[in-house]
This record gives C-alpha cells, structure tokens and sequence, in this order.
C-alpha cells in the first residue's frame, strides 16, 4: 500500500498568515494527489486535486504544488473560515489512502 | 447538483452486521467510481472501499473479506454490507464520488455506526 505521510499534524497560525502544509508519498503517485478541508461534524471538501488544479469554488488563495513525491498545499493568506483540519490523498492506487491529517488552530 | 445521502447507521453489536446505504442524486452511479470513507472518533479519513463504473470492487486491508460493497442501478443507490463488527469499525462512514482524475468532490454527510460489546 502506498502510505502518505503528513506534517504538521497541529499548525498554530493568525488571520493574515500564510502557512503550508506537506504530504510525501512513500512511492511515485505522479500527480494523483487531492487536498480536503473538513471542520468538525461536517464532510470533507475537496479543494485541490491532481496536485495542484483548483477546485470549483475554491478561493484563489489556496495552492497546491508537487516535487517528485513532495506535495505542498499552502493557503496564502490565512481567513478565519480556514480553521480547520486538512487531509492530503492519493488516488493513484485502486486503493486510495489519506493522510493523517493537519489541524490549522488560531494562535 | 450532485448529492449523496448515507443512511443505515446505528448501534450493533460486537461481531454484528450491518448494511450501510448511500443514495445518489444529480449522476449516475452505473457510470461514477464511488467510494465509502469512515472517521473513527477523534481520528482521522481512512479509506474503505471502492466500486467502479465496470463494477470492480477494492478494500482496505482492515475490512477486506468482511465488507461487500455493492450498488443497485435501478436505485442508484451504492451499499456497504458489513460482517463480523469489530470495535475499530465504529465511526461515522461518508460515501463519496470519486472520479477518476479529480479527487472525491462530492460526499454525503456520512451516517454513524457504534459497536457495543
């Protein structure tokens, strides 16, 4: 199985800021990567997919990126709706795996 | 506008079954991968589960040969049979469309199961 790790898993930041996080993929998954935002009780959004492709609906300050087996997701300029939990995903494999995920806490 | 209503969850006992539901509306399931998710409490996404358009199945290691995922054209309608509960499968399940190039972009608001022993 391909495991994704990720980092931070707790990401103290404030209004204004911008902040990324990373996911490495423990073998080459080209770019089948997506970006999910979830806030407590509710589903997972998806915001980036294939890396770096913006979501419909997705603000613009939001951005993905990849090296070899790095991904990235940065949001440009923290908002106070951004708070919440991110969770990188592979779907290169029939057998898709998550990260395990990035809390984004108000400092 | 696409949507998915999981239904189905509840309270079973170690070593029960129960048949999850995830009801599509807005697309077909006949011609979409769907795939079911679940959240332990306080955790985070683990993936179980995928059905694609030709009607080939994959499972997580954790529930392979305890889960069936399946799906009913006539009510486009995708199922989550499961056997032989353990406590590590309570949690709330999502079920979500997973096309093949562009992540799951949409999901239901996931349906919770407990395991009482």
């Amino acid at each position: 199985d391909i495991q994704m790790t990720q980092s931070p898993s707790t990401l103290s930041a404030s209004v204004g800021d911008e902040v990324t996080i990373t996911c490495r993929a423990s073998q080459s998954i080209g770019s089948w990567l997506a970006w999910y935002q979830q806030k407590p009780g509710k589903a997972p959004k998806l915001l980036i997919y294939k890396a770096s492709s913006l979501a419909s609906g997705v603000p613009s300050r939001f951005s993905g990126s990849r090296s070899g087996t790095d991904f990235s997701l940065t949001i440009s300029s923290l908002q106070t709706d951004d708070f919440a939990t991110y969770y990188c995903q592979q779907y290169s494999s029939f057998w898709r795996t998550f990260g395990q995920g990035t809390k984004v806490e108000i400092k | 506008e696409m949507q998915l209503m999981e239904s189905g969850g509840g309270v079973v006992q170690w070593g029960g079954s129960l048949r999850l539901s995830c009801e599509a509306s807005g697309f077909a399931v006949s011609t979409n991968y769907l795939s079911w998710i679940r959240q332990a409490p306080g955790v985070g996404l683990e993936w179980v589960s995928v059905i694609y358009s030709s009607g080939d199945t994959y499972y997580a290691d954790s529930v392979k040969g305890r889960f069936t995922i399946s799906r009913d054209i006539s009510k486009n309608t995708v199922y989550l049979q499961m056997n032989s509960l353990r406590d590590e499968d309570a949690g709330v399940y999502f079920c979500a469309r997973d096309p093949a190039l562009f992540g799951m972009d949409a999901w239901g608001q996931g349906t919770t199961v407990t395991v009482s022993s």
